[in-house]
């Protein structure tokens, strides 16, 4: 069966800090993957997406960065974090075949910019 | 692009009455529908999808939802809410990009 697993869970850091959230697939192969922001009270906004290798869609503007070294590895990286950075952060993948159309999500991981 | 409207970002039940939560989109094509529930620091959980298929959905935990094409809709519902239903619920659609949209989310909080 298929798992998605993120790290860290939880993060605090400072203002102009790097940042690096990562994200592994399990049990699929050449998913989509997507990371997902969540700030408080408000819905998920699509930060990145990507179809393949080294292949990254972004999607909002701004300090952040995806890379997607291996198949099922899925990392969003600052090289400074801001404090409106601050949020839950979702790594998610939807695979073809068999469940397919349907979203699968990490657990987050919530960082808190200090 | 895609968007999700979800009306009322709260409501309150109490426990054994009607839940329903309101979802509407904007598309030209019938798309793939979802709604997701969201505990407290968790991740998102799939409770039903709407694919093309029946247009009246079954979920997970007794939840349902309701296509309809010509109000643009998928509004979940379930006949009796019980306390462990209190999270964030989601709506959200796939268009033809393979790319999701979600709603700003709905809290479901249910009163004893």
């Amino acid at each position: 069966s298929q798992t998605i697993h993120q790290w860290p869970a939880t993060l605090v850091q400072p203002v102009g800090s790097p940042l690096s959230l990562e994200c592994t697939v399990e049990g699929t192969s050449n998913p989509n993957l997507y990371w997902y922001r969540q700030a408080a009270g408000r819905g998920l906004q699509l930060l990145f997406y990507s179809v393949g290798i080294g292949q990254i869609s972004s999607e909002v503007p701004q300090n952040l960065s995806a890379s997607r070294p291996q198949d099922r590895q899925f990392i969003l990286s600052s090289k400074k974090l801001l404090l409106s950075d601050s949020g839950f952060y979702l790594c998610a993948w939807r695979g073809l075949g068999t469940g397919a159309n349907v979203l699968t999500f990490g657990a987050g991981s919530r960082l808190t910019v200090l | 692009a895609q968007s999700v409207t979800q009306l009322g970002s709260h409501v309150s039940v109490s426990e054994g009455a009607l839940v329903l939560l309101r979802c509407n989109y904007s598309s030209s094509v019938p798309p793939y529908l979802f709604w997701y529930v969201q505990y407290p620091n968790q991740g998102l959980q799939l409770l039903l999808k709407y694919t093309s298929a029946a247009t009246l959905v079954k979920g997970i935990n007794g939840f349902e939802a309701e296509f309809k094409k010509s109000e643009t809709s998928f509004h979940l519902t379930k006949p009796s809410a019980h306390m462990s239903d209190a999270a964030e619920y989601f709506c959200a659609v796939e268009d033809t990009g393979n790319q999701f949209y979600f709603g700003t989310g709905t809290s479901l909080t249910v009163i004893p």
